[in-house]
Formats: C-alpha cells, structure tokens, sequence
C-alpha cells in the first residue's frame, strides 16, 4: 500500500525566513513520482514541484526546492525568502507506477508572519 | 490560471438526492481524475477517465458514477445523497496519466449535504 505522512499540521514563520515542509512517503512501487501542491482558502490546488524517483538531482522551481532523500523515503518541500501570499496549505502527494491515481498527505498549513 | 473550469462553485442539496458536478478539462488533456476533499483533509481518488473510458477507480460505493465526453469533460454524478458527502470535489486534468504528469485542477465545488 501506498502512503503519505505529513507530521506537521500547521507552521507559523517569520516573513523571509526559509522554511521546510516534511513528506515521507512508503511505496513498493520501484517507480513513482512526488509532487507539492499550494491549496490557498480559495480552494485550487497549485502545482509547485515535481521529483521522480530515479531522478539524480533535486528539484527546484524558482523558490522552491525539494530535498529528496530516497533512502530515507523523504521528500520535504523548501520555501526560501517566504512571503505572506505563500500562506496557504501544502499537499505532498505520490503517483506510484502500479496505479493511476495521486496519493495524498494530510496537508500542513502554513502561515507566514510579517 | 489552470484552464480547468468547474461548475458549480458551491451547491446545497437535501439528503437523499442526487448531484451532478461538471468539469472542463484543459485544453489538450484528454485524462480527467476526480477527488473528495474532507474538510482538514487531504484529497481522495474517486475515479480517472481517459479517452472517455474509466480507467481506475478509489474506495468509493457505485452511487459514485461519472461519464467523460468526446470533448473530454466530465461528469461526476452522485446518487442517494448522504450527509458525509459534503465536502470539496476537486477535477484534475492531464495530458496522460503518466507518474510524472502533474495534474491541474479546478477551482473545485463544494457540496453541503442537509
């Protein structure tokens, strides 16, 4: 079976401050991808990033980076220079080669301080 | 924004009766997924379609149907309404359903069950 696990339910950081969200995940599927996903209060989710399993380097979008340790079946999510409009819930979810469907966490909400 | 549209935004509907939520997919998508969102939850994977055929299927009972069209929006239709069906239902586009294919979503409606 597939799982997410997100142990951070809510985050409060200073504005400009980096801050690291954590995802572990558990699959035996010997391919799968990982992606973050933005969901503000209005509702949609937002794509942010995106890693695979065999991918050798990291992942970053712009200020985004993802710090994929395999070994350790973590893939935690990295704002730096956090602005207030990133405050918002943050979604870390799996897609596993044995099925069609994307595996989500429970989310961690995030509020940024000015 | 995403290109994916839903339709309606919010909806109030009495226990017992049926509901059909609609999704635009992007353009040149032709893979629409479905998800529950319960509040202070992460999404769940209630079907994919591709090329207008259901092609995988979450742990959810057959009152949930759904149906893609050739322009490839969809449909998700659910019956005998019951009051734990409130929730947000998130549509997801994507070209394929490949692992690495992220998926942009709607704007999403949420039901409110009576």
């Amino acid at each position: 079976a597939q799982k997410i696990t997100q142990t951070q339910p809510g985050m409060f950081v200073q504005e400009k401050e980096a801050v690291t969200l954590d995802c572990t995940y558990d699959t035996s599927d010997p391919s799968y991808g990982l992606f973050w996903y933005k969901q503000p209060s209005s509702g949609e989710m937002i794509f942010l990033i995106y890693q695979g399993s065999y991918d050798q380097q990291n992942a970053t979008e712009g200020r985004y980076s993802l710090n994929f340790q395999k070994a350790r079946k973590s893939a935690n999510l990295v704002i730096s220079a956090s602005q207030l409009g990133d405050s918002a819930m943050y979604f870390c979810a799996m897609r596993g080669d044995s099925n069609y469907q994307l595996i989500w966490g429970a989310g961690t909400k995030l509020i940024i301080k000015p | 924004e995403t290109g994916v549209t839903q339709s309606p935004t919010h909806l109030i509907k009495t226990r017992g009766q049926q509901v059909t939520l609609r999704c635009s997919s992007q353009s040149g998508h032709n893979t629409v997924s479905w998800y529950q969102q319960a509040l202070g939850q992460g999404p769940q994977f209630i079907f994919q379609y591709y090329r207008e055929e259901e092609n995988g299927r979450g742990n959810f009972p057959p009152r949930f149907s759904g149906l893609q069209f050739p322009n490839y929006s969809s449909e998700l239709n659910v019956n005998a309404l019951e009051l734990d069906d409130s929730a947000l239902y998130l549509c997801a586009s994507s070209g394929t359903g490949d692992l690495n294919t992220e998926a942009f979503f709607g704007q999403g409606t949420r039901l409110t069950v009576v």
